[in-house]
């Protein structure tokens, strides 16, 4: 089965700064997707990609999927404290079913 | 308003009790999905259902069972052979069994389970 590994485990930042949050497959991602969660709560989808150099933005987050379909970056601008939560990426197996694998998440905290 | 409800929140059990967890959606979607979460292990797949009637096992099936009788309603029961029970539960569904399109899977609030 396929394995997803997120980098940092977790991040602190001051408000203001920039971020990137990466997400790594050994095998080739045919759907790519970034959640994020507040402690204790559901998952909110935040976007999804699927092409080899795709690239979506909303608001001040910004997601990269790379050429070989192996690697995703989150990257958010100018952080602020209502970024903070878990991000999680989650990937599907195969190219026909919609079940996903998900990484173990990064923590973000923002201080002020 | 469209969604997924899951009940209750919190839920206690006393160790050898089996017990079930709720999980609905008024989404009109296919796919349902259960994902047990515990800490720094993300989120792992428990069982889904992508018709009525029919579901299969995911990567942690073991000491749990589900349903499927209507679209809208995908009950977890965890059983007292789940040998350590304890962790925070989420329900998921999409729109369509198959991959194609966005076709993201939408979130209930989760229930915490604690055995006692």
């Amino acid at each position: 089965s396929q394995e997803l590994e997120q980098s940092p485990q977790s991040l602190i930042v001051q408000e203001g700064k920039n971020l990137t949050i990466n997400c790594t497959s050994s095998k080739t991602l045919y759907g790519l997707y970034w959640y994020k969660q507040k402690y204790g709560e559901g998952l909110i989808f935040l976007m999804m990609l699927q092409k080899g150099g795709e690239e979506k933005s909303h608001e001040k987050i910004t997601a990269k999927l790379d050429e070989k379909k192996q690697q995703s970056s989150l990257h958010i601008t100018a952080s602020q404290p209502s970024h903070a939560g878990i991000y999680l990426c989650g990937a599907r197996n195969t190219g026909t079913a919609s079940k996903l694998t998900f990484g173990t998440g990064t923590r973000l905290q923002v201080t002020l | 308003d469209g969604g997924i409800t899951q009940s209750p929140k919190y839920l206690f059990r006393k160790e050898g009790q089996n017990v079930t967890l709720s999980c609905e959606q008024n989404l009109n979607h296919d796919a349902m999905y259960w994902y047990r979460q515990d800490p720094g292990q993300g989120l792992r797949l428990i069982y889904y259902s992508q018709i009525v009637n029919d579901f299969q096992k995911g990567d942690i099936a073991e000491g749990y069972s589900v349903s499927r009788e209507k679209k809208e309603s995908f009950p977890l029961t965890v059983t007292s052979a789940q040998k350590n029970p304890t962790a925070f539960y989420l329900c998921a569904s999409s729109i369509s069994r198959l991959a194609g399109g966005r076709n993201e899977q939408f979130f209930g609030p989760g229930t915490r389970l604690t055995v006692l």
